[in-house]
């Protein structure tokens, strides 16, 4: 079984600042990680993806995401928050086999304060 | 939202009503699924397809059923037997071959909001 832990329901940051947005996984196997971004009733948009290689995804609107094995984590970050950053982000995991649908988080709503 | 269109954005059903949710993608996507949403409560998979004419249940499956008969179109329909329907509905498609940044990134339509009367 794959399950997404998103910690955090809400994160709170001021517009300028650094924000992370936490992930943690459990999967056996080689995972495929993924965030998506959702902005009030509309569909989810891709933000990147880790696959295999670099550990430091770069990926839409300047966000970023740091894969670390031996934690299990995927934690999203971006180094200077803007207020049109505010939105719901998902997590997402599949293992390179079996079935190829993705298992999300709960999501957490960020916040950034003008 | 890219290639991919739901209809209708908004759905009102009565007790005892089947509905059926319109999701149709332009992105030669061989894989389909359907997503609900509840506050609170992220995305569960109801139904997911990887080829036409094959579809498999996810993990909250009761309630729906689903039809493959061409690649672009994956409808879902909301039974009567599905006790608690009202949800956001997203329908999604992904590529499945080779393993590029494309490979199993799934696109998301804009949404069925489906309320029970």
């Amino acid at each position: 079984a794959q399950s997404v832990a998103q910690p955090e329901d809400q994160v709170k940051v001021a517009e300028g600042n650094p924000l992370t947005v936490k992930c943690t996984y459990s999967v056996s196997g080689n995972p495929y990680l993924f965030w998506y971004v959702q902005y009030p009733n509309r569909g989810l948009q891709f933000l990147l993806k880790y696959i295999t290689g670099d550990n430091l995804v770069k990926g839409s609107y300047g966000f970023e995401a740091e894969f670390n094995k031996s934690q299990t984590s995927f934690h999203l970050k971006k180094p200077s928050a803007l207020v049109s950053d505010s939105a719901l982000y998902f997590c997402a995991v599949r293992v390179n086999t079996g079935r190829r649908a993705l298992t999300f988080g709960s999501g957490t709503r960020l916040q950034v304060q003008p | 939202d890219g290639g991919i269109t739901q209809s209708p954005k908004y759905l009102f059903r009565k007790e005892g009503q089947n509905v059926t949710l319109s999701c149709e993608q332009n992105l030669n996507h061989d894989a389909m699924y359907w997503y609900r949403q509840d506050p609170g409560q992220g995305l569960r998979l109801i139904y997911y397809s990887q080829i036409v004419n094959d579809f498999q249940k996810g993990d909250i499956a009761e309630g729906y059923s689903v039809s493959r008969e061409k690649k672009e179109s994956f409808p879902l329909t909301v039974t009567s037997a599905q006790k608690n329907p009202t949800a956001f509905y997203l329908c999604a498609s992904s590529s499945t071959g080779g393993n590029t940044i494309s490979t199993d990134t799934q696109y998301f339509g804009p949404g069925t909001r489906l309320t029970v009367l």
